[in-house]
């Protein structure tokens, strides 16, 4: 079983460019999350979704736009790329509406210059 | 005030040394705990939940102390390869979760 599967593992990108990373989840947990890692200031929510179709602001949803269309996939957008969106983001998923363990991906790490 | 707060450290320890973390949450009305383990450049993993009547799992201790709005991890006999980083995660119930993450506090094990 392989989990939660994130692409690109890395990234190097253009300031201005659109980017897109990709979540897929084969556990059929309802409720999946996209956060970002910096440094001193642990994972922060940017957007999630307790069910397909639905999806919810975070804490740091400005510039970022997520969907999801089915059970599995939870592709997270960055429409026009800034340096200060360089970050490691990971995905996750749970079974329970967030209120029990996250299941995380290996996480994609994107520099924007 | 951050809502969840933790000793960044790091904490430098001899193997086979106990080590304890603290880490302090802000909303009285949380209603889960847990303690997740971070590798360097990997993803978070759950180490333990934390309950309120305290919990233990091998060398691992987990405490809850709700009048404080503490929770802590013990880990006693400290091999090598508990050297990472341990997040604090703490569950408010707002209509539906929201769950806020430590920044994480860095153990080091040498031998």
């Amino acid at each position: 079983i392989a989990g939660i599967t994130q692409a690109p593992t890395s990234q190097i990108l253009a300031a201005g460019r659109r980017m897109t990373l990709r979540c897929t989840q084969d556990m059929r947990h309802n409720a999946m999350y996209w956060y970002r890692q910096d440094l001193g200031l642990g994972l922060r929510l940017i957007h999630y979704s307790n069910t397909a179709g639905t999806t919810g602001k975070g804490e740091v949803p400005d510039g970022y736009s997520v969907s999801r269309a089915n059970t599995d996939d939870f592709p997270l957008t960055l429409a026009s790329a800034v340096p200060s969106q360089t970050s490691v983001y990971f995905c996750a998923s749970s079974d329970s509406g967030g209120s029990g363990e996250l299941f995380f991906g290996e996480g994609s790490r994107l520099t924007v210059l | 005030r951050k809502e969840v707060e933790q000793d960044p450290g790091p904490f430098n320890v001899p193997e086979g040394a106990t080590v304890a973390f603290n880490c302090t949450y802000s909303n009285s009305a949380s209603q889960s705990f847990f303690w997740y383990r971070q590798d360097c450049r990997k993803e978070p993993k759950l180490l333990m939940s934390v309950y309120s009547s305290g919990n233990e799992d091998g060398r691992f201790t987990a405490q809850l102390n709700r009048a404080s709005q503490y929770i802590s991890l013990l880990i006693r006999d400290s091999k090598l390869s508990d050297s990472a980083t341990y997040l604090c995660v703490v569950n408010e119930a707002t209509g539906g979760f929201k769950t806020i993450f430590g920044a994480g506090t860095r153990l080091f094990v040498k031998a």
